[in-house]
């Protein structure tokens, strides 16, 4: 079975611009988070999204937003860039939310680089 | 505030010695506890996690974890290192009260050394 699917694998973008980055979770799951791990840091939540409505939201500005599709893919999208959007995108799938979050499966991840 | 603490930035280990891996966490209640590992091209692997019950947990990988309530503690173990073992290792909790999201601390890099 294939594992949680994120694209593009790298991409380099000019402050100001948008991008918008792709998750296919595991076939079954209906539950997709992001996290934003910056250089030398851990992962730092971003969204939940379960049954294709938002769950919970970090401490992220609204420059960040995200969407899940009816066949449970999400998209993040960034608008305005910032140099210190520069970071490693994960997108992580589960079964279900709430006290089984944790046990979350994770996509290799989508490197930003901003300059 | 509340926080996941990893006091080691970097572990360097021989092959075929033991491995600890410290993980602190400040919250009101127990929260989930999770160590996942990370390496190169791949995604984040979960390793094993604590709920409840048994405080020794064992996982994959040879790996186990014993949760201490009085230290706050979830220290991560391996009686024998190999050198596959070298990667990132991330703690993280998931509190009662936002059990919708993980939250990691910085992590510690393991190197094995021949």
């Amino acid at each position: 079975d294939a594992g949680v699917t994120q694209s593009p694998t790298h991409l380099i973008k000019t402050r100001g611009q948008h991008v918008t980055l792709r998750c296919s979770p595991i076939s079954g799951h209906k539950s997709v988070s992001w996290y934003q791990q910056v250089l030398g840091q851990g992962p730092q939540f971003i969204f939940q999204y379960y049954e294709k409505e938002e769950r919970g939201r970090g401490n992220f500005p609204d420059r960040f937003s995200a969407r899940q599709f009816p066949n449970y893919s999400s998209e993040l999208n960034v608008n305005a860039l910032l140099l210190g959007d520069s970071a490693l995108y994960l997108c992580a799938s589960s079964l279900s939310t709430g006290s089984r979050a944790g046990e979350l499966f994770f996509g290799e991840g989508s490197r930003l680089t901003v300059l | 505030a509340q926080s996941v603490t990893q006091p080691d930035i970097h572990i360097t280990v021989s092959e075929g010695a033991s491995l600890e891996l410290r993980c602190n966490y400040s919250y009101g209640a127990t929260p989930y506890l999770f160590w996942y590992v990370q390496s190169p091209g791949q995604g984040l692997q979960l390793l094993l996690k604590y709920f409840s019950g048994d405080t020794l947990v064992q996982g994959i990988k040879g790996f186990e974890a014993e949760f201490k309530r009085s230290q706050s503690s979830f220290n991560l173990r391996k009686p024998s290192v190999h050198w596959c073992d070298a990667a990132e290792f991330l703690c993280a909790v998931c509190p009662l009260s936002n059990d919708y999201k993980l939250s990691f601390g910085a992590g510690t890099t393991v190197t094995v050394r021949a």
